[in-house]
């Protein structure tokens, strides 16, 4: 059964890089036509769609996080990895990776359990 | 951007009830559109996408409908397990979630 898990610091001072590890098990991140993205839910903004990537490194981005985030993909250990840089405090949120299912822009049909991320001096 | 709106905010309903949430797209967004359940504490959970498709192992007693910009979801016969919050989301130009129904114990 697939399954996605999240790995992040927790805590990121305001102005520096959040860094986010989403390793896929009981699966492959190169899976024929499923793309692999990036979600965050915060009180104030809900559910935002942040990035989604392809095995082959094809990348799309939320228009309003374009500027600061990047997604890249390590097929050598089954990983997908977000970076947003320059945070402020807007960026504290619980970041999910999820998998998409029906192509590039699809319904996320498998979740990991979300990762919090407080950004604060 | 397409911004999507739901309908009611909160919900309160009894065990057996029959309830119906809505969602309006601020364009047309064809059939690009999926249903999720979140509980407290979890991440959310694909119910039904492309509409009306209903995800594997999802009870039938959810079950979807519209087409354009307005979208219904409705449970027929709520049981415990579906007091929860609900988010509809549209993936035909990127992708956006509606801001969440909460559905409460009356």
């Amino acid at each position: 059964q697939l399954h996605l898990q999240e790995s992040g610091p927790g805590l990121v001072k305001p102005s520096e890089t959040l860094s986010l590890t989403c390793t896929v098990s009981g699966g492959s991140v190169i899976s024929n036509g499923y793309y692999w993205g990036c979600v965050r839910q915060s009180p104030e903004k809900g559910l935002e769609w942040i990035a989604t990537i392809y095995y082959s490194g094809s990348t799309y981005y939320n228009p309003s996080l374009k500027s600061r985030v990047t997604i890249s993909v390590d097929t050598s250990k089954n990983q997908f990895s977000l970076k947003v840089n320059s945070v402020t405090a807007t960026d504290t949120a619980v970041y999910y990776c999820a998998r998409l299912s029906g192509g590039v822009t699809g319904a996320f049909d498998i979740w990991g359990q979300g990762t919090i991320v407080t950004v604060s001096s | 951007d397409i911004q999507m709106t739901q309908s009611p905010s909160t919900l309160s309903a009894f065990v057996g009830d029959r309830v119906t949430i809505s969602c309006r797209a601020s364009q047309s967004i064809s059939s690009r559109l999926a249903w999720y359940q979140q509980k407290p504490g979890k991440a959310p959970k694909l119910l039904i996408y492309k509409v009306s498709s209903l995800e594997s192992g999802v009870p039938s007693r959810f079950s979807g409908t519209g087409s354009g910009t307005e979208f219904t979801l409705t449970i027929s016969g709520l049981q415990p397990d579906d007091f929860a919050t609900y988010y509809c989301q549209q993936y035909n130009s990127y992708s956006t979630f509606g801001q969440g129904t909460k559905v409460e114990i009356k």
